[in-house]
């Protein structure tokens, strides 16, 4: 049982564009949240966070949104850059420990 | 800070046999966690460990796993009578305690045939 879930596979967007990738949970426990970008051959990479008492975070060219309400988060990337070319996971969980990911988008930004 | 390190990157082995990985976590790191993912799919959680203990271990995990961090620093999982289905990326992670990010190794790929 999925517990996060990135339903979409994958994203193409244009140099310069915004991109957003998104994401849903079902438990209403999770209280903290994080993204991660992983290029091939590689392992996970931190990119951003988020605790459930706020519903925005930002770091640079990245954002994330968060709405309870709806179980669901989202990243933004702006502006979008070849090099952010990879694929993106979120996490969510309860605690410090133990988190579930989603299945990954893999973005796509064409120069 | 070397960052995270597994050894090997890449395994291959015969159904039946038995394989160890390595984690070498950040030095000052306390707790590592261990995950595996599959094709297509996000790393699933399988056990961490907060200095030697493990302190938690997922129904992921069989009979046929366990994980060690005898003095605290590097881990080792060793599967036994390796099966088909336990084809696929571990990954090793760790962090300080308290801390919500994880930082995760390039993973051990095992293909069992």
């Amino acid at each position: 049982d999925q517990q996060v879930k990135q339903n979409s596979p994958s994203l193409s967007v244009q140099e310069g564009r915004i991109s957003i990738l998104n994401c849903d949970y079902t438990n209403s426990m999770f209280d903290y949240f994080l993204w991660y970008k992983k290029y091939p051959a590689e392992g996970p990479t931190f990119l951003i966070s988020i605790s459930s008492i706020k519903d925005k975070n930002e770091d640079g060219r990245f954002t994330v949104f968060l709405n309870k309400s709806a179980k669901h988060l989202s990243l933004h990337i702006v502006p979008s850059q070849p090099g952010d070319s990879a694929v993106y996971f979120c996490a969510a969980g309860a605690g410090v420990v133990k988190f579930y990911f989603g299945s990954g988008t893999k973005l796509n930004v064409k120069p | 800070d070397t960052g995270v390190s597994q050894d090997p990157r890449h395994k291959i082995t015969k159904r039946g046999q038995n394989v160890t990985f390595r984690c070498d976590p950040i030095s000052e790191h306390n707790r590592l966690y261990w995950y595996r993912q599959t094709l297509g799919q996000g790393p699933e959680f399988l056990t961490y460990f907060q200095n030697e203990a493990q302190l938690e271990k997922s129904r992921l995990l069989s009979d046929r796993f366990s994980a060690e961090r005898p003095k605290g620093s590097f881990s080792t999982l060793e599967i036994q009578r390796t099966e088909q289905g336990d084809s696929a990326m571990y990954l090793c992670a760790s962090s300080l305690a308290g801390d919500h990010e994880q930082y995760f190794g390039p993973g051990t790929r095992l293909t069992v045939t």
